[in-house]
């Protein structure tokens, strides 16, 4: 089964509309990873949180953690047309070996 | 610039037949991964290395092997394609210092028939 799990499985909003979708895990992490793909092209990376962060910003993101409910947060503020694309967390286990789990990720519209 | 190319964006296959996938790193990394990416599924982990000649098996390395003969470089061989083998097959690499972020290649696109 896959480490991290994302909600909702799609998103539509309008532009200028802020998009939040959630994180889910089920073990102890070294870090969490958000990353972005737009349609048939590989993934990029967005931003990382380490498990001793509660809270990070990079831009219109913001992304969250809490440990004790083993979840992470990804907020896109004032979204753009160019925002849409599907999204993934990624969860960094130590004792996993120097490997990264992705979950199933979030499609995101953003409606002009 | 930092890159990771995989050879060939789409491929078609028949079944049977063998098929291998090149991905190459312009960035030293010692870390090297290959996920499959399927609608519903998201990325699963067919191998990764960790060192040149070194692989550890991902979460799926049934029907595939893979192939790092010199850093730069991690090839992963289907040695006889089947359908259920049609997928994404994205490449990525990273630094083993950092525990940083996966750079990934544009994606292989495989149909087998």
């Amino acid at each position: 089964s896959q480490q991290g799990e994302e909600d909702p499985q799609a998103l539509s909003i309008q532009e200028g509309e802020n998009a939040t979708m959630n994180c889910s895990y089920k073990t102890s992490i070294n870090n969490l990873q958000w990353y972005r793909q737009n349609s048939g092209r590989g993934l990029v990376h967005l931003i990382l949180i380490r498990s001793n962060e509660r809270e990070k910003h990079s831009g219109r993101l913001r992304v969250t953690l809490d440990t004790s409910k083993k979840s992470s947060s990804l907020l896109i503020t004032a979204s753009r047309a160019a925002d849409t694309a599907s999204y993934f967390c990624a969860t960094d286990v130590r004792a996993a070996g120097n490997k990264l789990t992705f979950g199933g990720g979030t499609r995101v519209l953003v409606k002009p | 610039d930092v890159k990771v190319t995989q050879s060939s964006r789409y491929l078609v296959k028949r079944t049977g037949e063998k098929v291998f996938l090149e991905c190459v790193q312009d960035m030293d990394h010692e870390n090297m991964f290959w996920y499959r990416q399927d609608p519903g599924l998201g990325l699963r982990l067919i191998y990764f290395s960790y060192d040149v000649k070194m692989k550890e098996k991902g979460d799926i390395p049934e029907g595939y092997s893979v192939s790092r003969e010199k850093k730069e470089r991690f090839s992963l061989i289907l040695e006889s394609a089947s359908t259920n083998q049609t997928s994404m097959y994205l490449c990525a690499s990273r630094s083993r210092v950092s525990w940083g972020e996966l750079f990934f290649g544009e994606g292989s696109r495989l149909t087998v028939l």
